[in-house]
Protein backbone atom coordinates (compact mmCIF):
# COMPACT_ATOMS: atom_id res chain seq x y z
CA UNK A 1 0.00 0.00 0.00
CA UNK A 2 1.99 3.20 -1.36
CA UNK A 3 -1.02 5.70 0.07
CA UNK A 4 -2.51 6.44 -3.34
CA UNK A 5 -5.48 4.56 -4.71
CA UNK A 6 -7.00 4.14 -7.81
CA UNK A 7 -10.33 2.91 -8.74
CA UNK A 8 -11.24 1.15 -11.07
CA UNK A 9 -8.90 -1.06 -11.06
CA UNK A 10 -9.92 -2.57 -14.52
CA UNK A 11 -12.08 -0.61 -16.93
CA UNK A 12 -13.63 -2.08 -20.25
CA UNK A 13 -15.26 0.51 -22.55
CA UNK A 14 -16.78 1.32 -25.88
CA UNK A 15 -15.53 3.94 -28.11
CA UNK A 16 -18.78 5.78 -27.50
CA UNK A 17 -18.31 5.89 -23.78
CA UNK A 18 -17.71 8.32 -21.19
CA UNK A 19 -15.94 7.17 -17.87
CA UNK A 20 -13.71 8.55 -15.22
CA UNK A 21 -11.11 7.60 -13.60
CA UNK A 22 -10.08 8.35 -9.71
CA UNK A 23 -7.09 8.98 -7.66
CA UNK A 24 -6.98 9.71 -3.94
CA UNK A 25 -3.28 10.53 -1.79
CA UNK A 26 -3.47 11.25 1.88
CA UNK A 27 -0.02 11.79 2.21
CA UNK A 28 0.01 15.45 1.55
CA UNK A 29 1.67 15.97 -1.25
CA UNK A 30 1.43 19.04 -3.07
CA UNK A 31 1.61 17.69 -6.75
CA UNK A 32 -0.31 15.05 -8.43
CA UNK A 33 0.11 13.09 -11.95
CA UNK A 34 -1.18 11.06 -14.76
CA UNK A 35 1.02 8.36 -16.46
CA UNK A 36 0.11 6.21 -19.49
CA UNK A 37 2.17 2.65 -19.24
CA UNK A 38 1.75 0.98 -22.67
CA UNK A 39 3.97 -2.30 -23.38
CA UNK A 40 7.34 -2.01 -24.42
CA UNK A 41 7.31 1.76 -23.96
CA UNK A 42 8.44 4.38 -21.49
CA UNK A 43 6.47 5.95 -18.70
CA UNK A 44 4.10 9.02 -20.82
CA UNK A 45 3.66 11.45 -18.48
CA UNK A 46 0.25 13.14 -19.31
CA UNK A 47 -1.13 15.54 -17.10
CA UNK A 48 0.38 17.61 -13.67
CA UNK A 49 -0.93 19.49 -11.17
CA UNK A 50 0.72 21.37 -8.92
CA UNK A 51 -1.46 22.90 -5.86
CA UNK A 52 -4.24 22.20 -7.80
CA UNK A 53 -2.86 23.94 -10.62
CA UNK A 54 -2.43 22.43 -14.32
CA UNK A 55 1.34 22.93 -14.66
CA UNK A 56 1.91 20.83 -17.66
CA UNK A 57 -0.25 18.95 -21.04
CA UNK A 58 2.22 17.17 -22.97
CA UNK A 59 0.19 17.35 -25.80
CA UNK A 60 -2.07 14.16 -25.40
CA UNK A 61 -5.45 14.50 -27.09
CA UNK A 62 -8.26 16.11 -25.56
CA UNK A 63 -10.92 13.07 -25.37
CA UNK A 64 -8.61 12.62 -21.67
CA UNK A 65 -9.73 15.59 -19.59
CA UNK A 66 -7.96 15.87 -16.01
CA UNK A 67 -9.72 17.52 -13.37
CA UNK A 68 -8.21 17.99 -9.81
CA UNK A 69 -10.89 19.40 -7.24
CA UNK A 70 -8.56 19.40 -4.20
CA UNK A 71 -5.40 18.33 -3.24
CA UNK A 72 -6.00 15.41 -2.59
CA UNK A 73 -8.02 13.88 -5.50
CA UNK A 74 -7.41 13.72 -9.52
CA UNK A 75 -10.05 12.68 -12.09
CA UNK A 76 -9.25 11.46 -15.37
CA UNK A 77 -12.49 11.92 -17.72
CA UNK A 78 -12.63 9.73 -20.78
CA UNK A 79 -14.78 10.10 -23.83
CA UNK A 80 -14.58 8.85 -27.10
CA UNK A 81 -11.29 7.08 -26.86
CA UNK A 82 -9.66 4.50 -29.53
CA UNK A 83 -8.40 0.97 -29.16
CA UNK A 84 -4.97 2.59 -29.04
CA UNK A 85 -5.75 4.43 -25.66
CA UNK A 86 -5.75 0.55 -24.33
CA UNK A 87 -2.93 0.93 -21.36
CA UNK A 88 -2.29 1.11 -17.98
CA UNK A 89 -3.29 4.43 -16.09
CA UNK A 90 -1.05 5.39 -13.75
CA UNK A 91 -1.93 8.56 -10.69
CA UNK A 92 1.27 9.55 -8.67
CA UNK A 93 1.73 11.91 -5.91
CA UNK A 94 4.88 13.58 -4.70
CA UNK A 95 6.22 16.27 -2.80
CA UNK A 96 7.95 18.54 -5.52
CA UNK A 97 11.40 19.81 -3.73
CA UNK A 98 14.17 21.07 -5.30
CA UNK A 99 16.38 18.26 -5.07
CA UNK A 100 14.04 15.82 -6.22
CA UNK A 101 12.48 13.19 -3.96
CA UNK A 102 10.58 10.05 -4.43
CA UNK A 103 6.70 9.60 -6.22
CA UNK A 104 4.26 7.34 -4.81
CA UNK A 105 2.36 5.77 -7.34
CA UNK A 106 -0.93 3.79 -7.19
CA UNK A 107 -1.91 0.60 -8.34
CA UNK A 108 -3.06 1.97 -11.76
CA UNK A 109 -6.28 1.55 -13.62
CA UNK A 110 -6.11 -1.25 -16.81
CA UNK A 111 -7.92 0.18 -19.41
CA UNK A 112 -9.21 -1.86 -22.69
CA UNK A 113 -11.08 0.42 -25.05
CA UNK A 114 -13.34 -2.42 -27.21
CA UNK B 1 14.95 17.67 -23.72
CA UNK B 2 16.48 14.74 -21.03
CA UNK B 3 16.82 11.75 -23.32
CA UNK B 4 17.65 8.39 -20.97
CA UNK B 5 18.33 4.90 -22.18
CA UNK B 6 18.50 1.76 -20.26
CA UNK B 7 20.11 -1.74 -20.57
CA UNK B 8 19.29 -4.72 -21.19
CA UNK B 9 15.48 -4.36 -21.41
CA UNK B 10 15.16 -7.79 -19.81
CA UNK B 11 17.96 -9.81 -17.91
CA UNK B 12 17.69 -13.82 -16.21
CA UNK B 13 19.84 -14.56 -13.37
CA UNK B 14 20.42 -17.30 -11.52
CA UNK B 15 19.26 -17.19 -7.42
CA UNK B 16 22.40 -15.43 -5.33
CA UNK B 17 23.79 -14.48 -8.47
CA UNK B 18 24.36 -10.32 -9.23
CA UNK B 19 22.34 -8.43 -11.55
CA UNK B 20 23.24 -4.59 -12.72
CA UNK B 21 21.21 -2.74 -14.84
CA UNK B 22 22.36 0.15 -16.41
CA UNK B 23 20.88 3.78 -17.55
CA UNK B 24 22.74 7.01 -19.46
CA UNK B 25 20.97 10.32 -19.51
CA UNK B 26 21.52 13.62 -21.56
CA UNK B 27 20.79 16.69 -19.73
CA UNK B 28 23.57 17.89 -17.44
CA UNK B 29 20.18 19.60 -15.21
CA UNK B 30 19.41 16.04 -13.94
CA UNK B 31 20.08 15.95 -10.60
CA UNK B 32 18.08 13.06 -8.97
CA UNK B 33 18.13 10.04 -9.96
CA UNK B 34 15.10 7.30 -8.26
CA UNK B 35 15.09 3.60 -9.80
CA UNK B 36 11.81 2.20 -9.48
CA UNK B 37 10.09 -1.67 -9.08
CA UNK B 38 7.26 -2.43 -10.54
CA UNK B 39 5.59 -6.05 -10.02
CA UNK B 40 3.51 -7.68 -11.51
CA UNK B 41 -0.63 -5.91 -11.08
CA UNK B 42 1.41 -3.25 -9.41
CA UNK B 43 2.19 0.51 -9.90
CA UNK B 44 5.96 1.36 -9.32
CA UNK B 45 7.46 1.41 -6.21
CA UNK B 46 10.85 3.67 -5.35
CA UNK B 47 13.89 1.54 -4.24
CA UNK B 48 16.71 3.34 -3.92
CA UNK B 49 17.61 6.95 -4.74
CA UNK B 50 20.38 8.85 -5.91
CA UNK B 51 21.60 12.65 -5.76
CA UNK B 52 24.17 14.56 -8.05
CA UNK B 53 26.28 15.40 -5.01
CA UNK B 54 26.28 11.39 -4.45
CA UNK B 55 28.88 8.36 -5.82
CA UNK B 56 27.49 5.62 -4.47
CA UNK B 57 24.57 4.29 -2.03
CA UNK B 58 23.84 0.96 -0.32
CA UNK B 59 21.07 -0.27 1.03
CA UNK B 60 21.49 -4.17 2.01
CA UNK B 61 21.90 -5.85 -1.08
CA UNK B 62 20.41 -2.75 -3.50
CA UNK B 63 23.23 -0.44 -4.46
CA UNK B 64 23.28 2.48 -7.09
CA UNK B 65 26.26 3.98 -8.12
CA UNK B 66 26.48 7.45 -10.69
CA UNK B 67 28.96 8.65 -12.78
CA UNK B 68 28.21 12.30 -13.74
CA UNK B 69 30.55 13.00 -16.11
CA UNK B 70 30.00 10.12 -18.30
CA UNK B 71 25.94 10.64 -16.99
CA UNK B 72 25.63 6.91 -16.48
CA UNK B 73 24.37 5.59 -13.31
CA UNK B 74 23.73 1.74 -12.53
CA UNK B 75 21.68 0.12 -9.89
CA UNK B 76 23.36 -3.52 -8.59
CA UNK B 77 21.55 -6.07 -6.66
CA UNK B 78 23.60 -8.73 -5.12
CA UNK B 79 22.24 -12.59 -3.39
CA UNK B 80 19.29 -12.06 -6.16
CA UNK B 81 16.58 -14.19 -4.50
CA UNK B 82 13.01 -15.04 -6.40
CA UNK B 83 11.27 -11.72 -5.28
CA UNK B 84 13.40 -9.63 -6.78
CA UNK B 85 11.72 -10.59 -10.19
CA UNK B 86 10.17 -7.70 -11.55
CA UNK B 87 10.46 -4.81 -14.32
CA UNK B 88 12.61 -1.88 -12.97
CA UNK B 89 12.74 1.61 -14.58
CA UNK B 90 15.25 4.38 -14.09
CA UNK B 91 14.24 7.91 -14.32
CA UNK B 92 16.54 11.59 -14.53
CA UNK B 93 14.78 14.90 -13.34
CA UNK B 94 15.86 18.08 -12.11
CA UNK B 95 12.93 18.99 -9.32
CA UNK B 96 9.57 18.06 -9.73
CA UNK B 97 8.12 15.03 -11.22
CA UNK B 98 7.07 17.23 -14.73
CA UNK B 99 10.17 16.85 -15.80
CA UNK B 100 10.90 13.35 -15.16
CA UNK B 101 12.45 11.41 -17.99
CA UNK B 102 11.72 7.42 -16.75
CA UNK B 103 14.00 4.63 -19.04
CA UNK B 104 12.01 1.67 -21.42
CA UNK B 105 12.28 -0.40 -18.07
CA UNK B 106 14.34 -3.54 -17.72
CA UNK B 107 12.88 -6.76 -16.83
CA UNK B 108 14.33 -9.09 -14.00
CA UNK B 109 13.96 -12.92 -14.05
CA UNK B 110 15.76 -14.57 -11.26
CA UNK B 111 15.73 -18.42 -11.68
CA UNK B 112 15.23 -19.97 -8.31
Amino acid sequence: ETGVTQTPRHLVMGMTNKKSLKCEQHLGHNAMYWYKQSAKKPLELMFVYSLEERVENNSVPSRFSPECPNSSHLFLHLHTLQPEDSALYLCASSQDLPGGTEAFFGQGTRLTVV
Amino acid sequence: GENVEQHPSTLSVQEGDSAVIKCTYSDSASNYFPWYKQELGKGPQLIIDIRSNVGEKKDQRIAVTLNKTAKHFSLHITETQPEDSAVYFCAALSGGYQKVTFGTGTKLQVIP
